[in-house]
């Protein structure tokens, strides 16, 4: 069975602030994909980033990167200069390289960002 | 080109009655996927559908929750007789192939029993 944990429940930072949201996971396969969604006050899910298990490369988008570690179970997503904006529940999924995908999810952490 | 559409976004129910959600795939698309999140959590799969068929339903409830994915039409999650614990974000996904290509979720109905 899969499984991923988002160990910070809730984050508040000052806007400008670097931010750091972690993601680890457990799985015995060894293809996976990996995930990052926002959801917003509006509570709309709107898709950031998805990584397979192949490609370790850590991505950068704008103030996003995202840094996947297979040694460590890890898919860190870090926010540079906080906004405002940013302010929102964020999660981690994972989903196996399968028919019928079904994602996990963690439970979340919700960033504020402060002014 | 519309995404995955959901409706309603919102649905209000008194307890014990029925609540009826619709999930509309991408063009295209064949494969449905039913999610709920309840207050405060994360998402959880509930049931995974092809036209007519549903594939894996191990995340529904056993008892009052059911779906379907008719050949023309979109996909409906039903609910009978809700409970205050019905109370949730349900958000549906669609998919080309069953696999990741496309895999887009929509919007959600949040359903709130009063």
């Amino acid at each position: 069975a899969q499984k991923v944990t988002q160990a910070q429940t809730e984050i508040s930072v000052v806007e400008k602030e670097d931010v750091t949201l972690d993601c680890v996971y457990e799985t015995r396969d060894t293809t996976y994909y990996l995930f990052w969604y926002k959801q917003p006050p509006s509570g709309e899910l709107v898709f950031l980033i998805r990584r397979n298990s192949f490609d370790e490369q850590n991505e950068i988008s704008g103030r996003y990167s995202w840094n996947f570690q297979k040694s460590t179970s890890s898919f860190n997503f870090t926010i540079t200069a906080s906004q405002v904006v940013d302010s929102a529940v964020y999660f981690c999924a994972l989903t196996l390289n399968n028919a019928g995908n079904m994602l996990t999810f963690g439970g979340g952490t919700r960033l504020m960002v402060k002014p | 080109n519309a995404g995955v559409m959901q409706n309603p976004r919102h649905l209000v129910r008194r307890r014990g009655q029925e609540a009826r959600l619709r999930c509309s795939p991408m063009k295209g698309h064949s494969h449905v996927y039913w999610y709920r999140q309840l207050p405060e959590e994360g998402l959880k799969f509930m049931v995974y559908l092809q036209k007519e068929n549903i594939i894996d339903e191990s995340g529904m409830p056993k008892e009052r929750f059911s779906a379907e994915f008719p050949k023309e039409g979109p996909s409906i999650l039903r609910i009978q007789q809700v409970v205050r614990g019905d109370s949730a974000a349900y958000f549906c996904a669609s998919s080309l192939t069953g696999g990741i290509s496309g895999y887009t979720f929509g919007s959600g109905t949040r359903l709130t029993v009063v």
